[in-house]
């Protein structure tokens, strides 16, 4: 099957430090799709990428879709500490009934 | 809005015993997923379905059953639990056709196989 890979696995930062994740794929995807997770909840949508080459932001965070649409990376400027969470990439492809592949998350710790 | 709701929360089985996780949408959206998450990784698929009756395997679907009678309800059915099944399970809803509808994730079920 396809394989996301993410990086970092994790990060530990100072609050107000600017942080950057990526995911890189063996193969293309139509969308992508970046999640925020916090403990005992789902993932939540945090931007979605729909065209290679869009950069999209969403207030701190801006993210872009890469050109070989195998890639794509995740912006956070001016962390705070409710920034802390995992982040997870995903690549959909519009067969298969729009079927997600994740990453392996990047687990992220601001410090005060 | 209550969006994609699972039940329950949290379930401790023994070893062979069976159960089935509850999912169920109101958002009227025809595609439905399971995925599990084990500790420190990504979600991985189970099944899917893109409508009532229609119900197809992704990467992990051994040991799991499902069926989507409604448009509403997507239940997982783990016939003989065993410890590897120990997970996160969470359920994720989509609008169909619209290629900018994201998946919409429920809280998740805790399950521990002891």
């Amino acid at each position: 099957g396809q394989q996301l890979n993410q990086s970092p696995q994790s990060m530990f930062i100072q609050e107000g430090e600017d942080v950057s994740m990526n995911c890189t794929s063996s193969s293309i995807f139509n969308t992508w799709l970046w999640y925020k997770q916090e403990p005992g909840e789902g993932p939540v949508l945090l931007i979605a990428l729909y065209k290679a080459g869009e950069l999209t932001s969403n207030g701190r965070l801006t993210a872009q879709f890469g050109i070989t649409r195998k890639d794509s990376f995740l912006n956070i400027s001016a962390s705070i500490p409710s920034d802390v969470g995992i982040y997870f990439c995903a690549g959909q492809l519009e067969t298969s009934g729009s079927r997600l592949t994740f990453g392996e998350g990047t687990q992220l710790t601001v410090n005060p | 809005n209550a969006g994609v709701t699972q039940t329950p929360k949290f379930r401790i089985l023994k070893i062979g015993q069976s159960m089935t996780l509850q999912c169920t949408q109101d958002m009227n959206h025809n595609y439905m997923y399971w995925y599990r998450q084990d500790p420190g990784m990504g979600l991985k698929l189970i099944y899917y379905s893109v409508g009532a009756g229609i119900t197809d395997k992704g990467e992990v679907p051994n040991g799991y059953n499902v069926s989507r009678s409604t448009t509403e309800d997507f239940p997982l059915r783990l016939e003989l639990a065993a410890p590897s099944q120990t997970s996160v399970y969470f359920c994720a809803s989509r609008l169909r056709g619209y290629s900018n509808q994201p998946q919409h994730f429920g809280d998740g079920t805790r399950l521990s196989i002891l």
